[in-house]
């Protein structure tokens, strides 16, 4: 159980085009999920905290008109990067707590490596 | 803030090489301790977790103790395998459960 997908697993797009990246909890409710980006080499940084059916929570530095997130659903978040840029590559890993559980632990996904041209 | 100190790497051993790898925190109240593992190109997969003090986490051969008297929650295996080398990264959970620290990561690569 607890399993956290994301789609898709890797991805190139031009400089200037938007690329959605969607995370979805596949056999739980997830009314928090959780962006993050790491740099190669280097740990996670928390993007922004995204809750279903309200706007999302940016970490200080985190630009919210570039990474968008929409949780639309209790089981789906997407992370749209808008008018990206080459500075924008890295790898994109979402995470999503289980509250059914009442356990304080994240169930990551398998990561999005994005690279932009 | 709650934050975690992890030691630095690279480290490199030897096939069947003990693994110490050092984990500190810094925490108001009870955290949740995590170690993840990460291999080259993937997401981050839970090896252990310990949720209270003297707790012992423990999977495919690693070990880590909570240890509040040291803030510590080190990992431990006793023969380590090439299929081992990967990032391994410390983790705390604060009170709520929606915040995350990670340790900076340490690479282990095992050699045969």
């Amino acid at each position: 159980g607890a399993v956290v997908s994301q789609h898709p697993s890797w991805v190139i797009c031009k400089s200037g085009t938007s690329v959605k990246i969607e995370c979805r909890s596949l056999d739980f409710q997830a009314t928090t999920m959780f962006w993050y980006r790491q740099f190669p080499k280097q740990s996670l940084m928390l993007m922004a905290t995204s809750n279903e059916g309200s706007k999302a929570t940016y970490e200080q530095g985190v630009e919210k008109d570039k990474f968008l997130i929409n949780h639309a659903s209790l089981t789906l978040s997407t992370l749209t990067v808008t008018s990206a840029h080459p500075e924008d590559s890295s790898f994109y890993i979402c995470s999503a707590r289980d509250f059914g559980t009442g356990l304080r632990e994240q169930y990551f996904g398998p990561g999005t490596r994005l690279t932009v041209t | 803030g709650d934050s975690v100190t992890q030691m630095e790497g690279p480290v490199t051993l030897s096939e069947e090489a003990f693994l110490t790898i050092n984990c500190t925190y810094t925490a108001t109240g009870y955290p949740s301790l995590f170690w993840y593992v990460q291999y080259p190109g993937e997401g981050l997969q839970l090896l252990l977790k310990a949720t209270k003090a003297d707790d012992k986490g423990s999977n495919k051969g690693f070990e880590a103790t909570y240890r509040k008297e040291t803030t510590s929650f080190h990992l431990e295996k006793g023969s380590v395998q090439v299929s081992d080398s990967a990032v391994y990264f410390c983790a705390l959970s604060d009170l709520s459960g929606n915040q995350f620290y990670f340790g900076t990561g340490t690479s282990l690569t095992v050699i045969p």
